[in-house]
């Protein structure tokens, strides 16, 4: 079984601190994914990478960064944090880099829930 | 544009078939897919019908497709209170090998 792991559940920051959310997964995966989900928003794609040290801009990626410096590990990073980032932010993984279309379904981890005071 | 849409609520009762239903507007979709996310989880991968077929069955779980219509659907059979959650429809548009488009999600309630 694929597994993506997330590796806080819940955390609570301060406005204005950098914020890591960190994303680990098993299964030699070529994309990895950020999304921010929200009550009556669903799920929005902040950042992709197809490959190591490559990354994409999604629907949403300001105020945010992302390191992805080994295959398996996706960082997203809040510069600065502000209280509209308060959210429950989802990294997902699938099989196949930027140009394939032989589409692969995506793989959810657990989600963090992120409380920012 | 893309976009996915889904009735916000179903309630079925236990033992019933629950039908979830969801359209889309990219004609040009590959693969289509349910999703399923119980309370304070992340999105577990249900099921996915590639756009060539017409229907996919996986135990109790059958994915209908009609394209001429844009319209996908999940069965789920003898539905039990385990079912409770909320279910997502997703697409993948043509142009597009790794974006997953989302539809707002249907709750289901399964009543004892």
């Amino acid at each position: 079984d694929v597994k993506v792991t997330q590796s806080s559940r819940y955390l609570v920051k301060r406005t204005g601190e950098k914020v890591f959310l960190e994303c680990v997964q098993d299964m030699d995966h070529e994309n990895m994914f950020w999304y921010r989900q929200d009550p009556g928003l669903g799920l929005r794609l902040i950042y992709f990478s197809y490959d190591v040290k490559m990354k994409e801009k999604g629907d949403i990626p300001e105020g945010y960064s992302v390191s992805r410096e080994k295959k398996e590990r996706f960082s997203l990073i809040l510069e600065s944090a502000s209280t509209n980032q308060t959210s429950m932010y989802l990294c997902a993984s699938s099989f196949g880099g930027r140009d394939t279309y032989s589409n692969q379904p995506q793989h959810f981890g657990d989600g963090t829930r992120l409380s920012i005071l | 544009g893309e976009d996915v849409e889904q009735s916000l609520f179903l309630s079925v009762r236990e033992g019933d078939s629950s039908v979830i239903n969801c359209t889309y507007t990219d004609s040009s979709s590959t693969y289509l897919y349910w999703y399923k996310q119980e309370p304070g989880a992340g999105l577990q991968l249900l099921t996915y019908i590639f756009s060539n077929m017409d229907m996919k069955q996986d135990q109790r779980l059958t994915v209908l497709l009609n394209k001429k219509d844009k319209h996908l659907s999940l069965r789920i059979a003898d539905t039990q209170t385990g079912d409770s959650a909320i279910y997502f429809c997703a697409e993948t548009p043509m142009d597009s090998s790794y974006k997953l488009i989302f539809g707002s999600g249907t709750r289901l309630l399964v009543r004892p």
